[in-house]
C-alpha cells in the first residue's frame, strides 16, 4: 500500500522561476515529514523537514508546507536554479513507528 | 558526503547465486536502515536494525536476511537470486530510532544474470 504519493513523475521549470512539487499521504498519524534529493549514482540527501505541529518550515531557497487536513505536503524552491534538477522524494514516518514511507519520486528539470 | 559507507559500489552476479551488501553508518548513529530501489520504482523498505537488534521489517523477501554488528555496521545477504532482485540497494543510518533524518548511502547496485 502507497501510503506516501508523489502523482507527478516529472516536472520542468524555467531557471529563476518557482518550483513546486507536491505530496499526499494516507496516513493520519504520520507526524514528521522529510524531502529528499537525489542526483544520478548518488543517495537521496536529506534537504528539508517538518514535525506535524507546523505548517511551514523554511530553509534559505527551500520551504516545505503542510496541510495537514488535505494531507498534503509541499516543497517549494524559489528560484529554482539547474543545479536543483534532480529527483526528490517525500517521506513521512509516525511518532511511534520505525518505518520510513517513502513517495515514488518527482523528477526536476530546471531549464536554463 | 552523508558519512554512510556502503560497499561494493557494483556487484554482478547470476542466478542463484549469494551475494553481501556491507554499509558502515554515519559516527554516532545506532539506526541502520536497507532499501531497495529497482528501476522506475521508489524506495522500498526492507529492514531497520537499532544499535544491533532488529527493529521494523518491511517487504524482505525471506532469501533476503541482515544484521548489525556490535561495531554498528550492517550487512544484507540476499541467497538465491533472481533475476528481478537486480536494483539499487541504499543503506541510511540515523541517530535514533525517532524522528530524525535518515542519511543515505550512494548504494550498491546489483545486476543478476
Amino acid at each position: 500500500d502507497q501510503q506516501v504519493k508523489q502523482n507527478s513523475p516529472s516536472l520542468s521549470v524555467q531557471e529563476g522561476r518557482i518550483s513546486i512539487l507536491n505530496c499526499d499521504y494516507t496516513n493520519s498519524m504520520f507526524d514528521y515529514f522529510l524531502w529528499y534529493k537525489k542526483y544520478p549514482a548518488e543517495g537521496p540527501t536529506f534537504l528539508i523537514s517538518i514535525s506535524s505541529i507546523k505548517d511551514k518550515n523554511e530553509d534559505g531557497r527551500f520551504t516545505v508546507f503542510l496541510n495537514k487536513s488535505a494531507k498534503h505536503l509541499s516543497l517549494h524552491i524559489v528560484p529554482s536554479q539547474p543545479g536543483d534538477s534532480a529527483v526528490y522524494f517525500c517521506a513521512a514516518i509516525t511518532n511511534t513507528g520505525n518505518q520510513f514511507y517513502f513517495g515514488t519520486g518527482t523528477s526536476l528539470t530546471v531549464i536554463p | 558526503d552523508s558519512g554512510v559507507t556502503q560497499t561494493p559500489k557494483h556487484l554482478i552476479t547470476a542466478t542463484g547465486q549469494r551475494v553481501t551488501l556491507r554499509c558502515s553508518p554515519r559516527s554516532g548513529d545506532l539506526s541502520v536502515y536497507w532499501y531497495q530501489q529497482s528501476l522506475d520504482q521508489g524506495l522500498q523498505f526492507l529492514i531497520q536494525y537499532y544499535n544491533g537488534e532488529e527493529r521494523a521489517k518491511g517487504n524482505i523477501l525471506e532469501r533476503f536476511s541482515a544484521q548489525q554488528f556490535p561495531d554498528l555496521h550492517s550487512e544484507l545477504n540476499l541467497s538465491s537470486l533472481e533475476l528481478g532482485d537486480s536494483a539499487l540497494y541504499f543503506c541510511a543510518s540515523s541517530r535514533d530510532r525517532g524522528n530524525s533524518p535518515l542519511h543515505f548511502g550512494n548504494g550498491t547496485r546489483l545486476t543478476v544474470t
